[in-house]
């Protein structure tokens, strides 16, 4: 079976660091995505990984281990506009399967 | 400016009515794809297309139809809807397949009574 799983809730306080994992399992792997999904807007690409190690980009970075079924998405000096949800999502072999999200708040 | 756009963005309607939910881009995407999203499930494929004239079942395709006549359009048809199709549908394109960033549409709440 198909089983994508990420923490359903996080908080953070403005400006420091918060990690959000997500472990697969799939059959087929062909990559694995990240998008941001604010609350009743369409999800926006942030991260495409398909080899393993880290992927920087700013304040976000999406590390991935392909032999642990493994990702995170690391967001540094975070803003409150990071408030959002974050979509970790596997490419099988002809899919993109999404996992539920994680709602992320950021106090200030 | 390069988009998707969907109509309606918002639609009440009753169970057994017709409706089709229609999908542009202007990107000349090949693949098109229509999701819904459901509290505690997240995002599920309903149906996608690879180009033209070619479309396929996703997780979920059951009370869907699709078609892909032209490149840029990619319209949702629910020929009975029942009140488990109230949902948020997204439809998304990509340049080539699901390898590549999809660009999702601003989404369609759709209630079913």
């Amino acid at each position: 079976g198909q089983n994508i799983d990420q923490p359903t809730e996080m908080t953070a306080t403005e400006g420091a660091i918060v990690q959000i994992n997500c472990t697969y399992q799939t059959s087929g792997f062909n990559g694995l995505f990240w998008y941001q999904q604010h609350a009743g807007e369409a999800p926006t690409f942030l991260s495409y990984n398909v080899l393993d190690g880290l992927e920087e980009k700013g304040r976000f970075s999406s590390f991935l281990s392909r032999s642990k079924g493994y990702s995170y998405l690391l967001l540094k000096e975070l803003q409150m506009k990071d408030s959002a949800s974050y979509l970790c999502a596997v490419l099988t072999d002809d899919k993109l399967i999404f996992g539920t999200g994680t709602r992320l708040q950021v106090f200030p | 400016e390069a988009q998707v756009t969907q109509n309606p963005r918002y639609l009440i309607t009753v169970t057994g009515k017709k409706l089709t939910v229609t999908c542009s881009q202007n990107m000349n995407h090949e693949y098109m794809s229509w999701y819904r999203q459901d509290p505690g499930l997240g995002l599920r494929q309903i149906y996608y297309s690879m180009n033209v004239e070619v479309t396929d079942k996703g997780d979920v395709p059951e009370g869907y139809k699709v078609s892909r006549k032209e490149k840029r359009n990619f319209p949702l048809i629910l020929e009975s809807p029942s009140p488990n199709q109230t949902s948020l549908y997204f439809c998304a394109s990509s340049l080539g397949g699901t390898s590549l960033q999809q660009f999702f549409g601003p989404g369609t709440r759709l209630t079913v009574l």
